[in-house]
């Protein structure tokens, strides 16, 4: 595998479920990220983690809870989440520590529906 | 406070045609400029980013843009387009210790 791999790449759930979604680097960065990408909005920052440590977190609700266990690995966990919440879920990774300059590297996404 | 703003949602040309994307910002200190490129069911690819420096930035597949600080704008621009740049292009502006902010993209379709 290279560069930035995310799984499932679909995922449909009802509103009560708790679902995981999976995301692994192969590329030796220090800084990872997940966004939400909705239809005719911008994407979203959601979370970013650089050496592991959480440093942004943009008020995101808090039904989805973020885990990154170590610098190749970032879950983000799901929980009782809404309608509105279906969208596609993107990682990336950057290799410095979460910098503005940084170019990010992303994965394909995990197109999430919630009935 | 930043913003990004990319004018067209949606910009249809024909094949070797040229093309330019519009990107607007608006931001009260330095900043830096990005384009990604979303091909279908792909996650996004840096195609180029301003930092510093020359205001005409060279990315890959053929793309160039420029940096214009009295318009606040960092428009991509292409030549001739083929088929294979269908795709959405996100422009995108972060500055010192601020975090990245995305437009709401724009959908460039190739007709033959």
């Amino acid at each position: 595998e290279t560069g930035v791999t995310q799984t499932p790449r679909h995922l449909v759930m009802g509103m009560t479920n708790k679902k995981s979604l999976k995301c692994e680097q192969h590329l030796g960065h220090n800084a990872m990220y997940w966004y939400k990408q909705s239809a005719k909005k911008p994407l979203e920052l959601m979370f970013v983690y650089s050496l592991e440590e959480r440093v942004e977190n943009n008020s995101v609700p808090s039904r989805f809870s973020p885990e990154c266990p170590n610098s190749s690995h970032l879950f983000l966990h799901l929980h009782t989440l809404q309608p509105e919440d279906s969208a596609l879920y993107l990682c990336a990774s950057s290799q410095g520590q979460g910098a503005s300059t940084d170019t990010q590297y992303f994965g394909p996404g995990t197109r999430l529906t919630v009935l | 406070a930043q913003s990004v703003t990319q004018l067209d949602s949606q910009v249809p040309v024909f094949e070797e045609a040229p093309v330019e994307l519009r990107c607007n910002y608006s931001s009260s200190v330095s900043v830096y400029l990005f384009w990604y490129v979303q091909y279908p069911n792909q996650g996004l690819q840096l195609l180029l980013k301003y930092l510093s420096g020359s205001t005409l930035v060279k990315g890959i597949n053929g793309f160039e843009a420029e940096f214009n600080k009295s318009q606040t704008s960092f428009h991509l621009r292409k030549p001739s387009v083929h088929i294979s740049d269908t795709a959405e292009y996100f422009c995108a502006v972060s500055g010192v210790a601020s975090k990245i902010i995305f437009g709401s993209g724009t959908r460039l379709s190739i007709r033959p």
